[in-house]
């Protein structure tokens, strides 16, 4: 168990729905990161927070958002869901940000979009 | 953007053979190297990571060696096992407005016995 906390573990919706992705982090950890795993593109940088402020973002799409609470959890929302966004959403956290840390990962939402 | 290419996609080893995967990547100012390793179903785990003031570091039967000029790094797995089966992930830091680890898309090994 790496201390990382993800729900839901599943996810069904429809296209065009919002659904919202929920992420722990381990004790202490300040940084959470969320990437996207899909069959062929492996794992996608999303976006980044820490201690509550957007740190970095990489490929996420104007459709998603996320935010960072003031007691860390971090939130994913993904909107006007489509086909293609269906995939294995994995939260990610660690101590600092200077992105030479271990990352300890969740377990993972897989959200298909029917 | 900043990239992190990984090689091969697919590897089939027999066990006790050693595999080795590549990785290239993009940015110069990188200068953490880990490397995961995600089994089937399962999340991706920290295996080992280098430091770019390191040229080599060895765990085991894993070693990872990196080359700063060239701007790549390998993963080697020597005397391989059926549970060394999994996909395995590059990853660099890399400068966004911050620094953010981005993964190389995977390599599939698979050790036959």
């Amino acid at each position: 168990d790496s201390g990382v906390t993800q729900t839901p573990k599943h996810l069904i919706t429809a296209t065009g729905q919002r659904v919202t992705l929920r992420c722990s982090p381990r004790s202490g950890d300040l940084s959470v990161y969320w990437y996207q795993q899909s069959l062929d593109q492996g794992l996608q940088f999303l976006i980044q927070y820490y201690n509550g402020e957007e740190r970095a973002k990489g490929n996420i799409l104007e459709r998603f958002s996320a935010q960072q609470f003031p007691d860390l959890h971090s939130e994913l929302n993904l909107s006007s869901l489509e086909l293609g966004d269906s995939a294995l959403y994995f939260c990610a956290s660690s101590e600092g940000t200077e992105g030479n840390e271990k990352l300890f990962f969740g377990s993972g939402t897989q959200l298909s979009v029917l | 953007g900043e990239n992190v290419e990984q090689h091969p996609s697919t590897l089939s080893v027999q066990e006790g053979d050693s595999a080795v995967i590549k990785c290239t990547y993009s940015d110069s100012a990188s200068n953490y190297f880990p490397w995961y390793k995600q089994e089937l179903g399962k999340r991706p785990q920290l295996i080992i990571d280098i430091r770019s003031n390191v040229g080599e570091k060895k765990d085991q039967r894993i070693a990872v060696t990196l080359n700063k000029t060239a701007k790549h790094f390998s993963l080697h797995i020597t005397e391989t096992q059926p549970e060394d089966s999994a996909v395995y992930f590059c990853a660099a830091s890399i400068r966004q407005a911050g620094t953010a680890l981005i993964f190389g898309k995977g390599t599939t090994l698979s050790v036959s016995s």
